[in-house]
C-alpha cells in the first residue's frame, strides 16, 4: 500500500509567492522523484534525486533528497499561474517498485 | 517525441460490462504499469509487467486483469465493471536500469461506471 506521506494536501497561494511541499516515509528509498500533473493530463517527471543529501534544481524548482533517505522536499520559487496542478512525490527502492504520495494540489491566484 | 498513448480519454460503461483499456508506448520500454488515481489517495498500482506475457499484481489487483501480448502494448481489463471502479486510469512505462529515470505516463482514461 501507499507508504509516503505527502503534505500539504492542497495550497492556495498568490502569484509570486514561494511554495514548499514535502514527503516522508517510514521506509528508505534509493531514489526520490517529483512529478507534476496538469489538469487532464498524466504526471510528468520534474526532478529525480539519486543520492542522500543531494540538492537539485530545475529552473525555479529545487528538490532535496533527505539525509536519512526517508524524506524529500520540493520548493517552487516565485510561483506563476502555470504552476497550477497536482505535485506528486515518488520513492523508488529498486527498479520497479515506485511508491507515490497522495499529491499536493497547488492553486495560484493571479 | 516519445509517447505513452492511452486509447480513450473518457469512457462511460455500464455495471457488469467487460471493459478494455489500451495502452501503447513507442519507447521500446520493457516495463509497463497500470495505476488508478483517486482524490486523496494518489496513484495506486494495479498491475505491472516486466516483459511480454509477464504480469505481476500491484497493490489493488482485485477486479482487474491485464494482457501483454506485445512489448509495446499493455491492456487493462475490468472483467465486470462496478461503480467503485469509476476512476482515472493511468498507464506508464519505464526502462530498467541501475538508476530510476522515472516513468513516462499516458494522459489517462477517465472511466465512469454507471
Amino acid at each position: 500500500g501507499q507508504q509516503l506521506n505527502q503534505s500539504p494536501q492542497s495550497m492556495f497561494i498568490q502569484e509570486g509567492e514561494d511554495v514548499s511541499m514535502n514527503c516522508t516515509s517510514s521506509s528508505i528509498f534509493n531514489t526520490w522523484l517529483w512529478y507534476k500533473q496538469d489538469p487532464g493530463e498524466g504526471p510528468v517527471l520534474l526532478i529525480a534525486l539519486y543520492k542522500a543529501g543531494e540538492l537539485t534544481s530545475n529552473g525555479r524548482l529545487t528538490a532535496q533528497f533527505g539525509i536519512t533517505r526517508k524524506d524529500s522536499f520540493l520548493n517552487i520559487s516565485a510561483s506563476i499561474p502555470s504552476d497550477v496542478g497536482i505535485y506528486f512525490c515518488a520513492g523508488q527502492r529498486h527498479n520497479n517498485d515506485m511508491r507515490f504520495g497522495a499529491g499536493t494540489r497547488l492553486t495560484v491566484k493571479p | 517525441d516519445v509517447k505513452v498513448t492511452q486509447s480513450s480519454r473518457y469512457l462511460v460503461k455500464r455495471t457488469g460490462e467487460k471493459v478494455f483499456l489500451e495502452c501503447v508506448q513507442d519507447m521500446d520500454h520493457e516495463n509497463m504499469f497500470w495505476y488508478r488515481q483517486d482524490p486523496g489517495l494518489g496513484l495506486r498500482l494495479i498491475y505491472f509487467s516486466y516483459d511480454v506475457k509477464m504480469k505481476e499484481k500491484g497493490d489493488i489487483p482485485e477486479g482487474y486483469s491485464v494482457s501483454r501480448e506485445k512489448k509495446e502494448r499493455f491492456s487493462l481489463i475490468l472483467e465486470s465493471a462496478s461503480t467503485n471502479q469509476t476512476s482515472m486510469y493511468l498507464c506508464a512505462s519505464s526502462t530498467p536500469g541501475r538508476f530510476a529515470y522515472g516513468y513516462t505516463f499516458g494522459s489517462g482514461t477517465r472511466l465512469t461506471v454507471v
